[in-house]
C-alpha cells in the first residue's frame, strides 16, 4: 500500500524557517517524480515545487522561487521542503504527492498524496 | 500560467442525480487534464486523468471528457458519498495549476 506521511509543519514566525518531511512507503520511491502542492485555509490547491526521481530536475512555483528548496533522499525513502523567509501567505496545508510518472520527464498529475502538514506564518 | 476556470463554483444536487461540472482552460492542454475530489479535512483523491482516464477504483459513475480549453466531469447517478468538493488540474505545462473548484452540496 502507497504511504506518504508528511511532518514538520507548525507555527513559525515570518521571516523565519521550517523543514518539512514526507516519508513514503509501498513503492519505489527513487522510481517516481514527486511533488509538494499546498492549499490555504479555505481555499483552493496550489502546486509548489515538484522533482525529478534522481534530484537533477527541479521546478518551483514562482512564489516560492529563491526561497524553498525542495530535496529528496532515495536510500531514506524521503522527500523534504526547505522553506526560508516565510510570509503569511505561505500558511497553508502542505502535501507530498506522488507523480506516476517513472520516465525522464513528469507527468504532472498527482495519484497518492498524504494526508498534509499544516505550516501557519504568524507573529 | 495557464489559467483553470470551473463552473459552477458550487452545486446542490439530491442522491440519484446527474452532475456536470465545466473546467476551461486559458489556452490549449490537449488531453491534459486532470480531476480530483476533496472531501472536507482529507487529501485530494485523483478521479480522471488524461481528460478521459478513469483512475484505479475509481467507481465508473465519474467520467471526464474534452479536450483543448473545455473539460466536463459528470457524475451519473450521484451518490452519498460524492458530496465534497471538485478540481481540475492542468498537466499541460508548468507550472500545473488547478481550477478553484466545484462544490457539490446536499439539496
Amino acid at each position: 500500500e502507497v504511504q506518504l506521511v508528511e511532518s514538520g509543519g507548525g507555527l513559525v514566525q515570518p521571516g523565519g524557517s521550517l523543514r518539512l518531511s514526507c516519508a513514503a512507503s509501498g513503492f519505489t520511491f527513487s522510481s517516481y517524480w514527486m511533488s509538494w502542492v499546498r492549499q490555504a485555509p479555505g481555499k483552493g490547491l496550489e502546486w509548489v515545487a515538484n522533482i525529478k526521481q534522481d534530484g537533477s530536475e527541479k521546478y518551483y512555483v514562482d512564489s516560492v522561487k529563491g526561497r524553498f528548496t525542495i530535496s529528496r533522499d532515495n536510500a531514506k525513502n524521503s522527500l523534504y521542503l526547505q522553506m526560508n523567509s516565510l510570509r503569511a501567505e505561505d500558511t497553508a496545508v502542505y502535501y507530498c504527492a506522488r507523480d506516476p510518472s517513472q520516465s525522464s520527464g513528469p507527468r504532472l498529475e498527482f495519484d497518492y498524496w498524504g494526508q498534509g502538514t499544516l505550516v501557519t506564518v504568524s507573529s | 500560467d495557464i489559467q483553470m476556470t470551473q463552473s459552477p463554483s458550487s452545486v446542490s444536487a439530491s442522491v440519484g442525480d446527474r452532475v456536470t461540472i465545466t473546467c476551461r482552460a486559458s489556452q490549449g492542454i490537449s488531453s491534459w487534464l486532470a480531476w480530483y475530489q476533496q472531501k472536507p479535512g482529507k487529501a485530494p483523491k485523483l478521479l480522471i486523468y488524461a481528460a478521459s482516464s478513469l483512475q484505479s477504483g475509481v467507481p465508473s459513475r465519474f467520467s471526464g471528457s474534452g479536450s483543448g480549453t473545455d473539460f466536463t466531469l459528470t457524475i451519473s447517478s450521484l451518490q452519498p458519498e460524492d458530496f465534497a468538493t471538485y478540481y481540475c488540474q492542468q498537466a499541460n505545462s508548468f507550472p500545473p495549476g488547478f481550477g478553484g473548484g466545484t462544490k457539490v452540496e446536499i439539496k
